[in-house]
């Protein structure tokens, strides 16, 4: 069976600093994969999509970058953060449409 | 473009009685529509899809929702709700991009259960 994992669960960092936050699926290939930020009472924005490796969808400008090294594999990075970019981060698969969308337990980040 | 509104951002309801989540969408073709759960500090589960065929759609947990083409509306509703059943409910709709399927959500609804 597929699964999704996302770390770390929850994440304390100064402004200024490096982000790296990791997404990885299992038990399927090429999946599209979705990184979206959730602030509180404001719903989900997506920031990234990917449909491959190395092909990455901003729909967001902003200081945060995604990258897919691997087929499995989706990164949100940051080289430094604002305290605007504290939120909750979920990542989340899809095989295609009629699969509908599998997201991961989320990353909490706080900015301080 | 497409979007997707939830008119009720808290909704509070007795343990037993019905329960009616409204989502309203816009979009200028066929919806892919979509409910999740979210539980608190958790990630999010479906709980049910409509693509196409019959209108009204089940899934789990007791849950159901009927596609309204003329209202643009895709409600969800449980006929009893228990204390579980308290959570943030996000309504979808999936539309195409380049050959992607993007969802986009609405703000959610805050399901609060009285005993």
């Amino acid at each position: 069976s597929q699964t999704i994992h996302q770390w770390p669960a929850t994440l304390v960092q100064p402004v200024g600093s490096p982000l790296s936050l990791e997404c990885t699926v299992e038990g399927t290939s090429n999946p599209n994969l979705y990184w979206y930020r959730q602030a509180a009472g404001r719903g989900l924005q997506l920031l990234f999509y990917s449909v491959g490796i190395g092909q990455i969808s901003s729909e967001v400008p902003q200081n945060l970058s995604a990258s897919r090294p691997q087929d499995r594999q989706f990164i949100l990075s940051s080289k430094k953060l604002l305290l605007s970019d504290s939120g909750f981060y979920l990542c989340a698969w899809s095989g295609g449409l009629t699969y509908g969308y599998t997201f991961g337990s989320g990353t909490r980040l706080t900015v301080v | 473009a497409q979007s997707v509104t939830q008119p009720d951002i808290h909704i509070t309801v007795s343990e037993g009685a019905s329960l009616e989540l409204r989502c309203n969408y816009s979009y200028g073709a066929t919806p892919y529509l979509f409910w999740y759960v979210q539980s608190p500090g958790q990630g999010l589960q479906l709980l049910l899809k409509y693509f196409s065929g019959d209108t009204l759609v089940q899934g789990i947990k007791g849950f159901e929702a009927e596609f309204k083409r003329s209202q643009s509306s895709f409600n969800l509703r449980k006929p009893s709700v228990h204390w579980s059943d308290a959570a943030e409910y996000f309504c979808a709709v999936v539309t195409s991009s380049g050959g992607s399927y993007i969802p986009t959500f609405g703000r959610g609804t805050s399901l609060i259960v009285h005993p």
